[in-house]
């Protein structure tokens, strides 16, 4: 069973402050993902990390950022956080090897005021 | 049109019924073929991990995959409520990491 962590699980904020969301896998997978969940809309990649000091963004145009100095962890920064942020993120981490799926976390709820 | 389509319904049937989730896609290279679950603020949840076509039973939850019609299901029997939830179908190319998820279907089984 996949055991990733996603901390805070709920934040309210106000605009332009900058916000660090926490995800840390105990597994050692490689491969970790960032995405955004809007309710009722597909899972859209943020950013994703293959490896230690390896990040890519994904299709998602974000102003975000992350970063990964330790494999089990994998935090997403948000500089100045607006109300078009408000969203759930969730976070992934997948096994090396292509027939590997991703495992989730259970997400951080963000409300921007 | 999405490399993925998946009625979001909501789809509401009595316990105990049979319930049929389905996918339909785009990409003749999609090989792997996922269901998730995920629960009112919770993250999905790995049910089904298919490669190819063909079935994959596990329990009351049986995964289907028609490459030739480009067509995914789940089956799901003796539906319980504690399966209300929403169902997302996800698939990816044999060389990549990365899937691409429908949008959920919403399940509702009522006692």
């Amino acid at each position: 069973e996949a055991d990733i962590y996603q901390t805070p699980r709920y934040l309210v904020i106000g605009t332009g402050k900058k916000i660090t969301l926490e995800c840390s896998q105990t597994m050692g997978h490689d491969k970790m993902y960032w995405y955004q969940q809007d309710p009722g809309m597909e899972l859209h990649l943020i950013h994703y990390s293959y490896g230690v000091n390896s990040t890519e963004k994904g299709d998602l145009s974000s102003e975000s950022t992350v970063s990964r100095i330790r494999t089990e962890h994998f935090p997403l920064t948000l500089e100045s956080a607006r109300p078009s942020h408000t969203s759930q993120y969730l976070c992934a981490s997948s096994e090396s090897g292509f027939n590997q799926p991703q495992h989730f976390g259970d997400g951080t709820r963000l409300s921007i005021l | 049109q999405k490399e993925v389509e998946q009625d979001p319904g909501p789809l509401s049937v009595p316990e105990g019924a049979i319930v049929s989730l389905n996918c339909t896609y785009s990409n003749s290279a999609f090989q792997y073929f996922m269901w998730y679950r995920q629960y009112s603020r919770k993250g999905p949840e790995l049910l089904m991990y298919t490669y190819s076509s063909g079935n994959k039973e596990d329990g009351r939850f049986t995964a289907q995959v028609d490459k030739s019609s480009k067509y995914i299901s789940l089956f799901i029997r003796d539906s319980q409520p504690s399966d209300s939830a929403t169902y997302l179908c996800a698939m990816k190319e044999g060389g990549s990491y990365i899937p691409t998820f429908g949008r959920g279907t919403s399940l509702i089984v009522h006692p």
